[in-house]
């Protein structure tokens, strides 16, 4: 049974800090992992999604790495703004379904 | 549309009520998937379709729970009989194809509908 593991579960830094989340999961047989952002009383919104082929995916200031052997995806998010204050997620597919992290809240304060 | 779209974006109702939650999901989106989540925990797996095909209903937690995509696009999940403990935030996403395909099965997340039963 597929596990996904977040660490933190939450964090606070101020601002301009450069930051690591962390996701590890069970299972290494997986095609893709996903990172998602959470704000509050809003939906989910992809922030990257890295085939199983690649080791790093880069959107902006944020970079996802993933190494299947250990089972493990790091995001890491660059010169933090207050904006980037949310729950992070990841998750990885299983089947016909994702899996989901209980996720990462952040927040970056001025 | 541009987006997944969910309705309605808050729902109150009356324990013992049924209520209808409805996805419309990225046009041309294959996959659509129902998730819950509770306050402070990641969202967990509903059911999913692949067109009109309900392939997976396997998180359903009780027959109360039920779903349609009768023509492949609008999903509705529907609650019978409502209890207290069905209180949470219901997602729908939808993505191009199943997971595991390869890169076209990036998920996208509506808002979801907050669902209080009181």
């Amino acid at each position: 049974k597929q596990e996904v593991t977040q660490i933190p579960a939450a964090l606070s830094v101020p601002e301009g800090e450069n930051l690591v989340l962390n996701c590890s999961f069970t299972d290494s047989a997986i095609y893709n992992l996903q990172w998602f952002r959470q704000d509050p009383g809003k939906g989910l919104t992809s922030l990257l999604l890295i085939q199983s082929s690649q080791r790093e995916q880069t959107s902006g200031r944020l970079n996802a790495s993933l190494d299947k052997s250990s089972g493990r995806s790091t995001l890491y998010i660059a010169a933090s703004q207050p904006g980037d204050s949310a729950t992070y997620l990841c998750a990885v597919p299983n089947t016909d379904k994702l899996i989901f992290g209980t996720g990462t809240r952040l927040q970056v304060f001025p | 549309g541009a987006g997944v779209s969910q309705s309605p974006r808050y729902k109150v109702t009356k324990r013992g009520q049924d209520v209808a939650l409805r996805c419309d999901p990225i046009s041309g989106h294959v996959s659509l998937y129902w998730y819950r989540q509770a306050l402070g925990q990641g969202p967990e797996f509903l059911t999913y379709f692949n067109y009109e095909a309900q392939q997976d209903k396997s998180g359903l937690p009780n027959d109360r729970f039920s779903a349609e995509r009768p023509e492949g696009s609008i999903s509705t999940l529907t609650i019978q009989r409502t209890e207290q403990r069905d209180s949470a935030m219901y997602r729908c996403a939808s993505s191009l194809a199943p997971p595991g395909q390869g890169r076209w099965t990036e998920a996208f997340f509506g808002q979801g509908t907050r669902l209080t039963v009181v």
